[in-house]
Protein backbone atom coordinates (compact mmCIF):
# COMPACT_ATOMS: atom_id res chain seq x y z
CA UNK A 1 0.00 0.00 0.00
CA UNK A 2 1.08 3.38 -0.56
CA UNK A 3 2.09 5.28 2.20
CA UNK A 4 2.26 9.07 2.68
CA UNK A 5 3.66 10.43 6.01
CA UNK A 6 3.74 13.38 7.25
CA UNK A 7 6.25 14.70 10.13
CA UNK A 8 3.92 15.90 13.05
CA UNK A 9 0.38 15.23 13.74
CA UNK A 10 0.00 18.41 16.31
CA UNK A 11 2.30 21.69 15.90
CA UNK A 12 1.71 24.78 17.87
CA UNK A 13 4.14 27.64 16.62
CA UNK A 14 4.24 31.15 17.47
CA UNK A 15 2.89 33.91 15.16
CA UNK A 16 6.07 34.97 13.02
CA UNK A 17 7.89 32.05 13.36
CA UNK A 18 9.00 29.80 10.37
CA UNK A 19 7.20 26.76 9.75
CA UNK A 20 8.42 23.22 8.00
CA UNK A 21 6.03 20.76 7.18
CA UNK A 22 7.29 17.81 5.88
CA UNK A 23 5.86 15.13 3.80
CA UNK A 24 7.13 11.87 2.12
CA UNK A 25 5.57 8.93 0.21
CA UNK A 26 7.30 5.72 -0.51
CA UNK A 27 5.64 4.86 -3.86
CA UNK A 28 7.51 6.86 -6.12
CA UNK A 29 5.07 9.36 -6.77
CA UNK A 30 5.33 11.87 -9.70
CA UNK A 31 2.44 14.14 -8.07
CA UNK A 32 2.55 15.98 -4.58
CA UNK A 33 0.38 18.20 -3.13
CA UNK A 34 -0.56 20.65 0.08
CA UNK A 35 -4.09 21.61 1.24
CA UNK A 36 -5.25 22.96 3.93
CA UNK A 37 -8.70 21.80 5.17
CA UNK A 38 -10.67 24.28 6.82
CA UNK A 39 -14.23 24.02 8.52
CA UNK A 40 -16.86 25.02 6.06
CA UNK A 41 -14.40 25.35 3.40
CA UNK A 42 -13.45 22.13 2.36
CA UNK A 43 -9.99 21.33 1.08
CA UNK A 44 -8.18 23.79 -0.63
CA UNK A 45 -4.78 23.60 -2.83
CA UNK A 46 -2.24 25.58 -1.82
CA UNK A 47 0.92 24.13 -3.66
CA UNK A 48 1.10 21.01 -5.95
CA UNK A 49 5.05 19.71 -7.48
CA UNK A 50 4.91 17.06 -10.70
CA UNK A 51 8.37 16.26 -10.59
CA UNK A 52 11.90 17.71 -8.18
CA UNK A 53 12.51 20.96 -8.10
CA UNK A 54 8.80 21.81 -9.68
CA UNK A 55 6.30 23.11 -8.15
CA UNK A 56 3.05 25.46 -9.32
CA UNK A 57 0.29 27.27 -7.42
CA UNK A 58 -2.53 26.40 -5.82
CA UNK A 59 -5.66 28.29 -5.44
CA UNK A 60 -4.15 30.01 -2.16
CA UNK A 61 -0.57 29.98 -2.21
CA UNK A 62 -0.25 33.80 -0.59
CA UNK A 63 1.96 33.10 2.78
CA UNK A 64 3.45 29.98 1.76
CA UNK A 65 6.01 28.10 -0.11
CA UNK A 66 7.44 24.69 -1.09
CA UNK A 67 10.48 22.29 -1.78
CA UNK A 68 10.68 19.36 -3.52
CA UNK A 69 14.42 18.50 -3.83
CA UNK A 70 13.98 14.69 -3.60
CA UNK A 71 10.91 12.82 -5.49
CA UNK A 72 9.86 11.54 -2.32
CA UNK A 73 9.83 14.26 -0.44
CA UNK A 74 7.50 17.46 -0.54
CA UNK A 75 8.11 20.29 1.97
CA UNK A 76 5.00 23.20 3.00
CA UNK A 77 7.39 26.51 4.54
CA UNK A 78 5.43 28.86 6.36
CA UNK A 79 7.70 31.82 5.89
CA UNK A 80 6.25 33.68 8.48
CA UNK A 81 2.93 32.33 10.24
CA UNK A 82 0.32 34.14 11.00
CA UNK A 83 -3.01 33.70 13.14
CA UNK A 84 -5.03 33.00 9.77
CA UNK A 85 -2.78 29.60 8.82
CA UNK A 86 -3.70 27.59 12.06
CA UNK A 87 -5.70 24.91 10.10
CA UNK A 88 -5.88 21.55 9.13
CA UNK A 89 -2.88 20.43 6.40
CA UNK A 90 -2.84 17.88 4.13
CA UNK A 91 -0.39 16.35 2.19
CA UNK A 92 -1.32 14.16 -1.12
CA UNK A 93 0.26 11.79 -3.84
CA UNK A 94 -0.32 10.29 -6.88
CA UNK A 95 1.55 8.58 -9.84
CA UNK A 96 1.51 11.19 -12.25
CA UNK A 97 0.83 8.39 -15.10
CA UNK A 98 -2.73 9.25 -15.96
CA UNK A 99 -4.32 12.08 -16.88
CA UNK A 100 -4.25 15.01 -14.72
CA UNK A 101 -7.66 14.14 -12.47
CA UNK A 102 -8.14 10.81 -13.99
CA UNK A 103 -5.61 9.20 -10.38
CA UNK A 104 -6.49 8.85 -7.11
CA UNK A 105 -4.90 10.57 -4.61
CA UNK A 106 -3.42 8.97 -1.47
CA UNK A 107 -3.43 11.41 1.06
CA UNK A 108 -1.24 11.51 4.65
CA UNK A 109 -2.76 11.70 8.27
CA UNK A 110 -2.42 15.32 8.13
CA UNK A 111 -1.02 18.29 10.53
CA UNK A 112 -3.25 20.31 12.90
CA UNK A 113 -1.48 23.55 12.96
CA UNK A 114 -1.98 26.43 15.61
CA UNK A 115 -0.39 29.45 15.74
CA UNK A 116 -0.39 31.36 18.88
CA UNK B 1 -15.39 28.88 -9.80
CA UNK B 2 -15.76 25.25 -10.22
CA UNK B 3 -17.27 23.68 -7.12
CA UNK B 4 -18.26 20.82 -5.89
CA UNK B 5 -21.49 21.62 -3.93
CA UNK B 6 -22.10 19.12 -1.89
CA UNK B 7 -25.77 17.99 0.20
CA UNK B 8 -26.97 18.02 3.20
CA UNK B 9 -24.44 19.22 5.02
CA UNK B 10 -25.17 16.61 7.30
CA UNK B 11 -26.49 13.54 8.23
CA UNK B 12 -27.46 11.35 10.74
CA UNK B 13 -29.38 8.02 10.24
CA UNK B 14 -29.67 4.47 12.06
CA UNK B 15 -27.29 1.62 11.58
CA UNK B 16 -28.97 -0.30 8.95
CA UNK B 17 -30.80 2.48 6.81
CA UNK B 18 -29.53 4.12 3.10
CA UNK B 19 -27.27 6.76 3.10
CA UNK B 20 -27.17 9.33 -0.10
CA UNK B 21 -25.67 12.68 -0.74
CA UNK B 22 -25.03 14.66 -3.58
CA UNK B 23 -22.45 16.52 -5.13
CA UNK B 24 -23.31 19.21 -7.79
CA UNK B 25 -20.82 21.49 -10.22
CA UNK B 26 -21.37 24.27 -12.49
CA UNK B 27 -19.22 23.24 -15.52
CA UNK B 28 -18.17 20.24 -17.50
CA UNK B 29 -16.16 17.46 -15.58
CA UNK B 30 -13.79 14.66 -16.84
CA UNK B 31 -14.76 12.52 -13.55
CA UNK B 32 -15.88 12.74 -10.70
CA UNK B 33 -14.02 11.06 -7.52
CA UNK B 34 -15.19 10.84 -4.08
CA UNK B 35 -13.53 10.20 -0.63
CA UNK B 36 -14.31 9.49 2.69
CA UNK B 37 -12.58 11.26 5.56
CA UNK B 38 -12.61 9.39 9.26
CA UNK B 39 -12.29 12.33 12.30
CA UNK B 40 -9.14 14.49 11.94
CA UNK B 41 -7.47 12.39 9.52
CA UNK B 42 -6.56 12.09 5.58
CA UNK B 43 -8.59 11.11 3.12
CA UNK B 44 -9.13 8.05 1.47
CA UNK B 45 -10.45 7.28 -1.90
CA UNK B 46 -13.75 5.62 -2.28
CA UNK B 47 -14.58 5.37 -6.25
CA UNK B 48 -14.30 7.22 -9.81
CA UNK B 49 -16.68 8.31 -12.13
CA UNK B 50 -15.96 9.18 -15.66
CA UNK B 51 -17.77 11.85 -17.52
CA UNK B 52 -19.09 8.88 -19.76
CA UNK B 53 -20.24 6.44 -17.43
CA UNK B 54 -23.78 7.32 -15.18
CA UNK B 55 -23.28 4.69 -12.60
CA UNK B 56 -20.59 2.76 -10.90
CA UNK B 57 -20.47 0.21 -7.79
CA UNK B 58 -17.81 -1.06 -5.18
CA UNK B 59 -19.29 -3.21 -2.41
CA UNK B 60 -22.01 -1.09 -0.90
CA UNK B 61 -21.34 2.20 -2.39
CA UNK B 62 -23.04 3.16 -5.59
CA UNK B 63 -22.10 6.28 -7.34
CA UNK B 64 -24.03 7.54 -9.99
CA UNK B 65 -23.52 10.48 -12.46
CA UNK B 66 -25.90 13.05 -14.53
CA UNK B 67 -23.96 15.13 -16.68
CA UNK B 68 -27.24 16.94 -17.72
CA UNK B 69 -27.95 17.95 -14.14
CA UNK B 70 -25.03 18.29 -13.30
CA UNK B 71 -24.47 16.02 -9.96
CA UNK B 72 -23.68 13.16 -8.66
CA UNK B 73 -24.85 10.93 -5.84
CA UNK B 74 -22.65 8.49 -3.53
CA UNK B 75 -25.32 5.81 -1.96
CA UNK B 76 -24.24 3.82 1.64
CA UNK B 77 -26.31 0.82 1.30
CA UNK B 78 -27.07 -1.20 4.79
CA UNK B 79 -24.98 1.71 6.75
CA UNK B 80 -22.74 0.79 9.51
CA UNK B 81 -21.86 3.00 12.59
CA UNK B 82 -18.15 2.46 10.56
CA UNK B 83 -19.57 4.52 7.65
CA UNK B 84 -19.20 7.53 9.96
CA UNK B 85 -17.57 10.21 8.17
CA UNK B 86 -17.43 13.00 6.44
CA UNK B 87 -17.66 12.44 2.31
CA UNK B 88 -15.99 14.52 0.16
CA UNK B 89 -16.51 14.45 -3.92
CA UNK B 90 -13.62 15.69 -5.88
CA UNK B 91 -14.37 17.01 -9.81
CA UNK B 92 -11.86 16.92 -12.31
CA UNK B 93 -12.30 19.70 -14.73
CA UNK B 94 -9.49 20.10 -17.88
CA UNK B 95 -6.47 20.48 -14.99
CA UNK B 96 -8.55 21.83 -12.16
CA UNK B 97 -9.52 19.85 -9.58
CA UNK B 98 -11.87 21.14 -6.84
CA UNK B 99 -13.14 19.48 -3.39
CA UNK B 100 -16.84 20.09 -2.71
CA UNK B 101 -17.38 21.08 1.18
CA UNK B 102 -18.34 17.72 2.06
CA UNK B 103 -20.90 15.75 4.00
CA UNK B 104 -20.62 14.90 7.30
CA UNK B 105 -22.50 11.92 7.96
CA UNK B 106 -23.17 10.14 11.77
CA UNK B 107 -24.42 6.58 11.56
CA UNK B 108 -26.38 5.48 15.21
CA UNK B 109 -25.89 2.24 16.00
Amino acid sequence: DVKVTQSSRYLVKRTGEKVFLECVQDMDHENMFWYRQDPGLGLRLIYFSYDVKMKEKGDIPEGYSVSREKKERFSLILESASTNQTSMYLCASSTGQGKRGSEKLFFGSGTQLSVL
Amino acid sequence: SQQGEEDPQALSIQEGENATMNCSYKTSINNLQWYRQNSGRGLVHLILIRSNEREKHSGRLRVTLDTSKKSSSLLITASRAADTASYFCLKAAGNKLTFGGGTRVLVKP
